[in-house]
């Protein structure tokens, strides 16, 4: 069974750092891997999509890495602003399963201080 | 170009009720997809579909039940609703399996009392 972690769950960084998140995952089988952004009481915003063939894509300061082989992909964001304050969840899309289902991880909370 | 269309935005249930969240999209996508969200969590997989007239369940089907008439739409029937179904409920769909992105609605935000 898949499963997808992301680390750290939550990260207060101040205005203008650059930051990592991590997400891992347990099974390679896979067709793409989703980076979503979730404001508070809101629906998910599709931040980046990385295809298992692909190694990395980059809109604007995000820069996003697969490694499938390891399991594991970045999301790097680059001089940090108090409007990225927002949790980021990664979703990897199985190729093994019935439906195509996309599993997620439970988020990495992130607070960006002016 | 509406994308994915999820209602009510907020429901309030008392216990042993039913209801329906309804789920549209209008891009044609042959899979789509119910999630739920509990607080802190990420989102566990309800139901799904391949296509009109195919449903299947996820991980945590049970007091839901789907259909799928048309491709467009993908109810979601909650019948005698109980406290641990409160939670937010995601509807999303695909074009098809491999390569394109997920598109979400903006979720039901459910509470049975």
């Amino acid at each position: 069974k898949q499963e997808v972690t992301q680390i750290p769950a939550a990260l207060s960084v101040p205005e203008g750092e650059n930051l990592v998140l991590n997400c891992s995952f347990t099974d390679s089988a896979i067709y793409n891997l989703q980076w979503f952004r979730q404001d508070p009481g809101k629906g998910l915003t599709s931040l980046l999509l990385i295809q298992s063939s692909q190694r990395e894509q980059t809109s604007g300061r995000l820069n996003a890495s697969l490694d499938k082989s390891s399991g594991r992909s970045t999301l790097y964001i680059a001089a940090s602003q108090p409007g990225d304050s927002a949790t980021y969840l990664c979703a990897v899309r199985e190729r093994e399963t019935s439906g195509s289902r996309l599993t997620f991880g439970e988020g990495t909370q992130l607070t960006v201080n002016p | 170009n509406a994308g994915v269309t999820q209602t009510p935005k907020f429901r309030i249930l008392k216990i042993g009720q039913s209801m329906t969240l309804q789920c549209a999209q209008d891009m044609n996508h042959n899979y789509m997809y119910w999630y739920r969200q509990d607080p802190g969590m990420g989102l566990k997989l309800i139901y799904y579909s391949v296509g009109a007239g195919i449903t299947d369940k996820g991980e945590v089907p049970n007091g839901y039940n789907v259909s799928r008439s048309t491709t467009e739409d993908f109810p979601l029937r909650l019948e005698l609703a109980a406290p641990s179904q409160t939670s937010v409920y995601f509807c999303a769909s695909i074009l098809d399996r491999r390569n394109t992105e997920a598109f979400f609605g903006q979720g039901t935000r459910l509470t049975v009392v």
